[in-house]
C-alpha cells in the first residue's frame, strides 16, 4: 500500500523557520519518475502548489515563495523535506505532501498527483 | 507562469443533475490537466489526469475533456458523496498551478 505522512511542528513564531516532513512508504523517493509534491492550503482558501523533488533531484518551487523554500530528500529514511524561513502569520495553512509521477513514454507522459497525506496544519502566531 | 481560471467558484445542483465545471489555462497547457474533489477536512482525491483519463476507481459519472486552454469536468447524474469542492491542476509546466475551486452544492 502507496502512503504518504506529513510531520512538523504545530506552532511556529514569526520569524521562525518553518521545517516539514513527509515520510513516503510503498513506494522508494530512487524509482525513476518517482517524485514527491509539497501543497497548502490556508482555512477556507484554495489549494497552493509550493514545491515538489523527483528522484533524478530535479526540483522547483514556485516563484512568489522561491526565496524562503527549500526541498530535499533523504532516500534511505524515505523521506522528504521542505523548509519554509521567516514565517509569517500568513502562511498559517494546512501543508499537505503528496506523491506525483511520470505516467507514459518519456517523450509523451502525463503527470500524475494519485497520493496524498492527510496533512498537518501549521499555526504562525507569537 | 501559468495561470488557471476555474470557473463556476460555486453553483447550486440537484441529485441526478448534470454538472460541468471549467478550467482556462493561459497560454496553453496541451493536455496536462488534472481534477481533484475535496471534502472538507480530507486530502484532496485525484478524479481524472492527462485531461481525460478516469483515475483507477473513480465511477465513470466523472468525465474530462478539452485540451490547450480550456477544460471540463462533467458529472452525469449527480450523487450524496459529490456535494463538494473540485480543483483543477496544470502540471504542463511545473510547479503546478491549482484552480479556484469550485463548491458544489445542494
Amino acid at each position: 500500500q502507496v502512503t504518504v505522512k506529513e510531520s512538523g511542528p504545530v506552532l511556529v513564531k514569526p520569524t521562525e523557520t518553518l521545517t516539514l516532513t513527509c515520510t513516503v512508504s510503498g513506494f522508494s523517493l530512487r524509482d525513476s519518475g518517482m517524485g514527491v509534491s509539497w501543497i497548502r492550503q490556508p482555512p477556507g482558501k484554495a489549494l497552493e502548489w509550493l514545491a515538489h523533488i523527483f528522484s533524478n533531484d530535479d526540483h522547483s518551487y514556485t516563484p512568489s515563495l522561491k526565496n524562503r523554500l527549500s526541498i530535499s530528500r533523504d532516500t534511505s529514511k524515505s523521506q522528504v523535506v521542505l523548509s519554509l524561513t521567516n514565517v509569517d502569520p500568513v502562511d498559517t495553512a494546512t501543508y499537505v505532501c503528496a506523491r506525483i509521477w511520470k505516467s507514459g513514454s518519456s517523450w509523451d507522459f502525463h503527470y500524475v498527483m494519485d497520493v496524498w497525506g492527510q496533512g498537518t496544519a501549521v499555526t504562525v502566531s507569537s | 507562469d501559468i495561470q488557471m481560471t476555474q470557473s463556476p467558484s460555486s453553483l447550486s445542483a440537484s441529485v441526478g443533475d448534470r454538472v460541468t465545471i471549467t478550467c482556462r489555462a493561459s497560454p496553453s497547457i496541451g493536455s496536462h490537466l488534472s481534477w481533484f474533489q475535496q471534502n472538507p477536512g480530507k486530502a484532496p482525491k485525484l478524479l481524472i489526469y492527462g485531461g481525460s483519463t478516469l483515475q483507477s476507481g473513480v465511477p465513470p459519472r466523472f468525465s474530462g475533456s478539452g485540451s490547450r486552454t480550456h477544460f471540463t469536468l462533467t458529472i452525469d447524474g449527480l450523487q450524496p458523496d459529490d456535494f463538494s469542492t473540485y480543483y483543477c491542476l496544470q502540471t504542463s509546466s511545473l510547479p503546478g498551478t491549482f484552480g479556484q475551486g469550485t463548491r458544489v452544492e445542494i
